[in-house]
């Protein structure tokens, strides 16, 4: 399957806990890209990157979200503490010149 | 601040009926997607759009492009119930950057 991964697909955690995220992009793709969508609303923006840097956060990425690319292949994002208001779906997409795909999403649920 | 709108938010229409979805956005951009989303999954890509006057179509969807009047219509031809989704535009302010999503179309066919 070439298109772009993402592991777990279902995070249940206690509040307080810490949880990390894996995204594993279309291989060519050196854009990668984080989003988080809660019930019925569309996706919210959190950070990307072009290769392994980071290029942009969002004013949404608190100090308790971290994400890496550490070597511009696969990304983690990683929530410290989590909170109830932290249970969303986080969406990881990546990107050719023209068009991005995403992948099927980490379901996260914070008890 | 970029902002998205969609109308409708909510659509229910029968089989075999036409109709247009509007995303209308806040500011100079002339690349703009559309994604299918169904139920507890993620993002399907459908249209990229990216000049003025782009038209795109695929089966019985097909999507339009005014960068001038910060519209773009996702129209819907004969529909079939296999239709029914929640549809999102999302705009790219830069080539690369970030996507803001509209808050959805919520379709529903009924036979």
């Amino acid at each position: 399957d070439t298109g772009v991964s993402q592991d777990p697909r279902h995070k249940i955690t206690k509040r307080g806990q810490n949880v990390t995220f894996r995204c594993d992009p279309i291989s060519e793709h050196n854009r990668l890209y984080w989003y988080r969508q809660t019930l019925g609303q569309g996706p919210e923006f959190l950070t990307y990157f072009q290769n392994e840097a980071q290029l942009e956060k969002s004013r949404l990425l608190s100090d308790r979200f971290s994400a890496e690319r550490p070597k511009g292949s696969f990304s983690t994002l990683e929530i410290q503490r989590t909170e109830q208001g932290d249970s969303a779906m986080y969406l990881c997409a990546s990107s050719s010149y023209r068009e991005k795909f995403f992948g099927p999403g980490t379901r996260l649920t914070v008890l | 601040e970029l902002k998205v709108e969609q109308n409708p938010l909510f659509l229910s229409m029968q089989e075999g009926k036409n109709y247009t979805i509007y995303c209308n956005y806040s500011t100079t951009s002339d690349r703009l997607y559309w994604y299918r989303q169904d139920p507890g999954k993620s993002l399907e890509s459908l249209f990229v759009l990216l000049s003025n006057g782009a038209v795109k179509q695929e089966g019985r969807l097909m999507a339009s492009l005014d960068t001038k009047a910060r519209l773009s219509t996702l129209h819907i031809t004969a529909a079939v119930h296999d239709l029914s989704a929640t549809y999102f535009c999302a705009v790219e302010e830069t080539s690369g950057s970030r996507l803001t999503f509209g808050e959805g179309t919520q379709l529903t066919v009924n036979p």
